[in-house]
């Protein structure tokens, strides 16, 4: 089976642009969470998408935004980018199971590098 | 490969030897804990995971208790191997996996 994929791997970009990050989830899952991490905060929830539904919501600003698709393929985009947006963005997937994602049953992609210049 | 945290506590321990992680969380609301590993260029990989009607729950090699009196949550891990040398998180959540809080990381190097 395969795991949750994230592309691109790696991104540069500059300030004042925006970005879109692509995550596939596991085959069969429903649920997909977005999280940053960074050596000043650690590993922070952005937010859970579910049957293309944003079903939780952590605190970061509207520039971060996500949808789902059909196919649970889920994607974020973060507008006007700015220097301290630098992280690296994982992405989580889970079978959508009532009362959210366990740690056992959500499996965390290898992430998308974000460097803003 | 990827550095998780540039300033993160360090815990050095010798091959074979027991590793205790401590984490310390914050809301005294939170009814669901968990423990992860994350291995440089990789994502968190879920360990093992508590719920506060609990004190105690163990795996394979690794033990988690949970201190709800004054917050507190260790990870250990028997006979240190060199592949457990990784940095390691605890998360703490309401509502049994709502809105994971994690933790700052504690890095474990493995002596040889």
């Amino acid at each position: 089976k395969a795991g949750v994929t994230q592309t691109p791997r790696y991104l540069i970009k500059t300030r004042g642009q925006q970005v879109t990050l692509s995550c596939s989830p596991i085959s069969g899952h429903r649920s997909v969470s977005w999280y940053q991490q960074t050596p000043g905060q650690g590993l922070q929830f952005l937010f859970e998408y579910f049957s293309e539904t944003q079903r939780n919501k952590g605190n970061f600003p509207g520039r971060f935004s996500g949808r789902q698709f059909s196919n649970s393929r889920s994607e974020m985009n973060v507008s006007t980018l700015e220097l301290g947006d630098s992280a690296l963005y994982l992405c989580a997937s889970s079978p959508g199971l009532a009362g959210g994602p366990t740690g056992e049953t959500q499996y965390f992609g290898p992430g998308t590098r974000l460097l803003v210049l | 490969g990827e550095s998780v945290g540039l300033h993160l506590p360090t815990l050095s321990v010798q091959e074979g030897d027991n590793s205790i992680i401590n984490c310390a969380y914050s809301n005294s609301a939170s009814d669901y804990f968990i423990w992860y590993k994350q291995e440089s260029g990789k994502g968190p990989q879920f360990i093992i995971d508590i719920r506060s009607n609990m004190d105690k729950r163990q795996g394979q090699r690794v033990t988690v208790l949970l201190n709800k009196t004054v917050k507190h949550l260790s990870l250990q891990i028997a006979a240190t191997q060199p592949g457990d040398s990784a940095v390691y998180f605890c998360a703490e959540g309401e509502n049994y996996g709502q809105n994971f809080v994690f933790g700052p990381g504690t890095r474990l190097s493995v002596l040889p």
